[in-house]
């Protein structure tokens, strides 16, 4: 079985902290993501990666950064904690599947209840 | 108008009834389409999975494609308490590209 792992179910945060999210994926995925999910706008992309080192802004990156050294691993960095980054945050990865018609679904992690004071 | 439109509910049913919930979508590109349970304070997980047009059935789950509509559909028959879940509807343009997903739609099917 697919298993994406967070680093923390619940956190709670300062204003102005900085913030690291780790996700670990066991099944090779090349294709890794972060999300925010919340109440009426659902889960919105923040960052992905395709590869090692590779990183691509997604709908909303403003306040966030990522990091992913080794394949499996997948961080979220809120540099300086604000209160409207309180949120749900979701990682996700995936294969990146060449065939056409082929599966490319994601499978996710438990998420990360993250509370800014 | 969003990319992908979904009624968020909540939509309450009765158990044993039959669930049809839906998605549109504006960018007629789209070819992936999926469909996500999430339990409450868990993650998404894949529920159904169809590529391009056409019907998908999975146990008491059936998924649908209309691409000339740009419609899609989930029904679950004989709804059970532990359906009660919000569903989500993804898709996506190709192989590896990036999902949209829609708001979501939370379930719940009482005893």
């Amino acid at each position: 079985d697919v298993k994406v792992t967070q680093s923390s179910r619940y956190l709670v945060k300062r204003t102005g902290e900085k913030v690291f999210l780790e996700c670990v994926q066991d099944m090779d995925h090349e294709n890794m993501f972060w999300y925010r999910q919340d109440p009426g706008l659902g889960l919105r992309l923040i960052y992905f990666s395709y590869d090692v080192k590779m990183k691509e802004k997604g709908d909303i990156p403003e306040g966030y950064s990522v990091s992913r050294e080794k394949k499996e691993r997948f961080s979220l960095i809120l540099e300086s904690a604000s209160t409207n980054q309180t949120s749900m945050y979701l990682c996700a990865s995936s294969f990146a599947d060449y065939k056409p018609g082929g599966r490319n679904e994601q499978f996710f992690g438990p998420g990360t209840r993250l509370t800014v004071l | 108008q969003k990319e992908v439109e979904q009624d968020p509910g909540p939509l309450s049913v009765p158990e044993g009834a039959i669930v049809s919930l839906n998605c549109t979508y504006s960018n007629s590109a789209f070819q992936y389409f999926m469909w996500y349970r999430q339990y409450s304070r868990k993650g998404p997980e894949l529920l159904m999975y169809t590529y391009s047009s056409g019907n998908k059935e999975d146990g008491r789950f059936t998924a649908q494609v209309d691409k000339s509509s740009k419609y899609i559909s989930l029904f679950i028959r004989d709804s059970q308490p532990s359906d009660s879940a919000t569903y989500l509807c993804a898709m996506s343009h190709n192989y590896g590209q990036n999902f949209v997903f829609g708001p979501g739609t939370r379930l719940s099917v009482l005893p």
